[in-house]
């Protein structure tokens, strides 16, 4: 199966600040890949499908990026509702398969 | 609203079984699949199995292959993962997501808000 590492484990941003996480695939994966965030006691919510897409109601400040085995997701100026855990997930080959996760927390 | 409503916390003892319900709201259910992911306690998120919401075509991961059932009821909109000869490992918070209705790969839109299962003597 492929094996989906995210980066950093935890990311320290201040409010307003940009935020940049990172995910690898051990194989390539095209643009099967999507990106959620997960908050404590909350419904999981889909940010960003296919690399780049953001899914319908998504703010732009979320953005998407890459091809193949190297994905970025950016959060361009953090908002307090932001901080969670983020997940990356190739839907390339089954199993389906995710990330560790980031967390994005307060600095 | 369009929402996924998940059953509340289990607690079972090894060996025993549970059943996780997962209750659409605000879509079409047999136009979609639902798919089942569980996270440990500290670990990553796990993919478990598909079911069509459609015609009840299932899929299950191999690695859950004869311990895991899932089923669905159209008649309330409701999709069911039972888990069987339940071990320590199995203490997880258990998730439902919308899936394409075919068996096919795609990104899961809709989460429901998870049902922790502890397994515990």
């Amino acid at each position: 199966e492929i094996v989906m590492t995210q980066s950093p484990a935890t990311l320290s941003v201040s409010p307003g600040e940009r935020a940049t996480l990172s995910c690898r695939a051990s194989q390539s994966v095209s643009s099967n890949l999507a990106w959620y965030q997960q908050k404590p006691g909350q419904a999981s919510r889909l940010l960003i499908h296919g690399a780049t897409t953001r899914a319908t109601g998504i703010p732009a400040r979320f953005s998407g990026s890459g091809s193949g085995t190297e994905f970025t997701l950016t959060i361009s100026s953090l908002q307090s509702e932001d901080f969670a855990v983020y997940y990356c997930q190739q839907y390339n080959n089954w199993p389906v398969t995710f990330g560790g996760g980031t967390k994005v927390e307060i600095k | 609203q369009v929402q996924l409503v998940q059953s509340g916390a289990e607690v079972k003892k090894p060996g025993a079984s549970v059943k996780v319900s997962c209750q659409a709201f605000g879509y079409p259910f047999t136009n979609y699949g639902i798919t089942w992911v569980r996270q440990a306690p500290g670990q990553g998120l796990e993919w478990m199995g598909w079911i069509s919401g459609d015609n009840g075509n299932e899929n299950y991961a191999q690695k859950l292959q004869g311990r895991v059932i899932m089923t669905t009821d159209t008649s309330t909109n409701t999709a069911y993962l039972e888990l069987r000869s339940l071990r320590s490992d199995d203490t997880a918070v258990y998730y439902c997501a919308r899936a394409p209705e075919e068996w096919e790969l795609d990104a899961f839109d809709l989460w429901g808000q998870g049902t922790m299962v502890t397994v515990s003597s």
